[in-house]
């Protein structure tokens, strides 16, 4: 069975910290997007990635794929940032892809 | 540049009840997705549409749930009858191509069954 790991599931940071959220998946994926979801229920895109690293802002998100791992970094913490984060991975299987989805990690970012 | 367009924003029906859910992509986003996120976890792919056809709908109910995109742009999804577990977000995204490409969400329809 596919399967997206999110760890923590709940985070609480104090202002100005360095904060990572982990995702590990079971099988070989094409893709791995990080989303963010507000309160409320809104869902921003972060990223998508297939190898390497990326950076946006404080937000930085890297894979290793030879060991099914992606980590979302967040520099500088503010509350602003927080929110629900979710990683999803995109798996080929048969004739068509399937996207699955973490169950997230809800991040609390004191001032 | 609008973004993508959901409605209603939430929605309240007896078990048994039908309802309809409507989503409007961002212009020219080839493929559109509907999930269903139920509290407290991840999102869940109901169905994927590329252009008018359907590539996923391996995650549909298909007894009690369906969903259109007939003329490729806007797209409902109706659950006829609704039963309690159906409560969720109804959440739907659109891309310029495919899973490749960034997903925009819309805001959602929040589904409360009684």
């Amino acid at each position: 069975k596919n399967e997206v790991e999110q760890s923590p599931q709940n985070l609480t940071a104090q202002e100005g910290e360095f904060i990572t959220i982990n995702c590990s998946y079971s099988v070989g994926i094409s893709a791995l997007h990080w989303l963010q979801q507000h309160p409320g229920g809104g869902i921003v895109s972060l990223f998508m990635l297939s190898s390497g690293k990326k950076k946006h802002g404080r937000l930085i998100a890297t894979i290793n794929i030879q060991e099914k791992h992606s980590s979302l970094h967040i520099t500088a913490s503010h509350p602003r940032d927080s929110a629900v984060y979710i990683c999803a991975a995109f798996y080929y299987g048969g004739s068509q892809g399937n996207l699955i989805f973490g169950k997230g990690t809800k991040l609390s970012v004191k001032p | 540049e609008a973004g993508v367009a959901q409605s209603p924003r939430y929605k309240i029906i007896e078990k048994r009840q039908s309802v309809a859910f409507w989503c409007n992509p961002i212009s020219g986003h080839a493929t559109l997705y509907w999930y269903q996120q139920i509290l407290g976890q991840g999102p869940k792919l109901l169905i994927q549409f590329q252009n008018n056809g359907v590539v996923d709908d391996s995650q549909l109910p298909k007894d009690r749930f369906s969903a259109e995109r007939l003329k490729g742009v806007d797209s409902t999804l109706k659950i006829q009858p609704a039963k309690l577990e159906d409560s969720a977000v109804y959440l739907c995204a659109s891309s310029f191509r495919d899973h490749l490409n960034e997903q925009f969400f819309g805001p959602g329809t929040r589904l409360t069954v009684l």
